[in-house]
């Protein structure tokens, strides 16, 4: 199975900075990979489909970038909203498989 | 719109079985298949596998060969998840998905003597 490593798993951040998040596959998946937000109680969030097409209604301060083993997700101006967990997930192999995610903070 | 509505949390004893449904509207059931994803308390996503709304014919990950059904009810656009012989690891948010892009609201599962 396609192991996917999102780095780091927490990162502080204060609002109105930029913030890189990154994930790495263990094997090449092409553009296939998805970015999720997640907050408590609720259920993931798809911000980026294909690498890096914002889905609908999301911001463009949400910025996916990726090709083969190595994908990020830029986050420009970050907002109070913005603080949750975020995941990658890559669908370009069965079993589908999802990062360990990475927890934005307030500095 | 597209929305995919959970039935409720449940909670159960370890060796009893639970039935999650999943209830689409605002696309038609049969053109996309429904995946199934397992959030444990704290810990993050894990892919369950998908059920073929066509056809009805499942593909589990690994770790749900055994013990997970996925099933349809194509009439009331409405997938299930059950799990039988319940443990105390099957503690979770499970999740039905159409696509990676629209998610259920999530069924807590709470396994406890």
């Amino acid at each position: 199975e396609t192991v996917m490593t999102q780095s780091p798993t927490s990162m502080s951040t204060s609002i109105g900075e930029r913030v890189t998040l990154n994930c790495k596959a263990s094997q090449s998946v092409g553009i296939n990979v998805d970015w999720y937000q997640q907050t408590p109680g609720q259920s993931p969030k798809l911000l980026i489909y294909g690498a890096s097409n914002r889905h609908t209604g999301v911001p463009d301060r949400f910025t996916g970038s990726g090709f083969g083993r190595d994908f990020t997700l830029t986050i420009s101006n970050v907002e109070a909203e913005d603080l949750a967990v975020y995941y990658c997930l890559q669908y370009g192999s069965i079993p589908w498989t999802f990062g360990g995610g990475t927890k934005l903070e307030l500095k | 719109q597209i929305q995919l509505v959970q039935s409720g949390p449940e909670l159960k004893k370890p060796g009893e079985s639970v039935k999650i449904s999943c209830k689409a509207s605002g696309y038609t059931f049969t053109d996309y298949a429904m995946n199934w994803v397992k959030q444990a308390p704290g810990n993050g996503l894990k892919w369950m596998g998908w059920i073929n709304t066509q056809t009805g014919k499942p593909t589990y990950a690994d770790d749900f060969k055994q013990r997970f059904v996925f099933s349809l009810e194509t009439s009331a656009s409405t997938a299930y998840l059950q799990i039988n012989n319940l443990n105390i690891e099957d503690t979770a948010t499970y999740f039905c998905t159409k696509g990676t892009a629209y998610w259920g609201q999530g069924t807590l599962v709470t396994v406890s003597s």
